[in-house]
């Protein structure tokens, strides 16, 4: 069956603008979580939807990110004002929840602010 | 708060020989242990994983050993081939919690 998809693969913005990051879970899975992998480092939780329940956003780390994920499926990164620290690869990954431990990543989107 | 370190940073071995990449957790409270393999562009990639009413778990080449009362947890990867270059990360979860907590990484070279 299909797998995580993430959208674009890449992005490359200029220092100030805003962007956008999609993820579509796997069908079904009710857990959505989002890393950060800068280059070179492991992976940073971010935050973290389970069903309807409200998201721990912990890890986010500053206010102008933000997340959202729309009837329980797809989910939306949005970084404001982007600045140079941000430039990394954000992932998504899912997995079915109700304690199902296993999460699949999807493939990231590769951010590059000039 | 929490913390997975990873040993080594980066691995180099030749074809045919074992690999081993070690990983150490600070919370007591952690039972599950995955293992992922991400290659170039990709996302991570669950290999193999372990909990902790298991000492050790093999699957083919790949074998993962848990010590819960040294709190480290390794992976062992024989008879490499150079397809199993890549980065391994290696993660911890706590019981009743969804976080996990990754290492840092281990580029693993295999040499032709």
């Amino acid at each position: 069956g299909a797998g995580v998809s993430q959208s674009p693969s890449n992005k490359v913005t200029e220092k100030g603008k805003d962007v956008e990051l999609r993820c579509d879970p796997i069908s079904g899975h009710t857990a959505l979580y989002w890393y950060r992998q800068s280059l070179g480092q492991g992976l940073e939780f971010l935050i973290y939807f389970q069903g309807n329940s409200a998201p721990d956003k912990s890890g986010l780390p500053s206010d102008r990110f933000s997340a959202e994920r729309t009837g329980g499926s797809v989910s939306t990164l949005t970084i404001q004002r982007t600045q140079q620290e941000d430039s990394a690869v954000y992932l998504c990954a899912s997995s079915r929840g109700q304690g199902e431990e296993t999460q699949y990543f999807g493939p990231g989107t590769r951010l590059l602010v000039l | 708060g929490e913390n997975v370190e990873q040993h080594p940073s980066t691995l180099s071995v030749q074809e045919g020989d074992s690999a081993v990449i070690k990983c150490t957790y600070s919370d007591s409270a952690s039972n599950y242990f995955p293992w992922y393999k991400q290659e170039l562009g990709k996302g991570p990639q669950l290999i193999i994983d372990i909990r902790s009413n298991v000492g050790e778990k093999k699957d083919q080449r790949i074998a993962v050993t848990l010590n819960k009362t040294a709190k480290h947890f390794s992976l062992h990867i024989t008879e490499t081939q150079p397809e199993d270059s890549a980065v391994y990360f290696c993660a911890a979860r706590s019981s009743g919690t969804y976080k996990y907590i990754f290492g840092t990484g281990t580029r693993l070279k295999v040499l032709a």
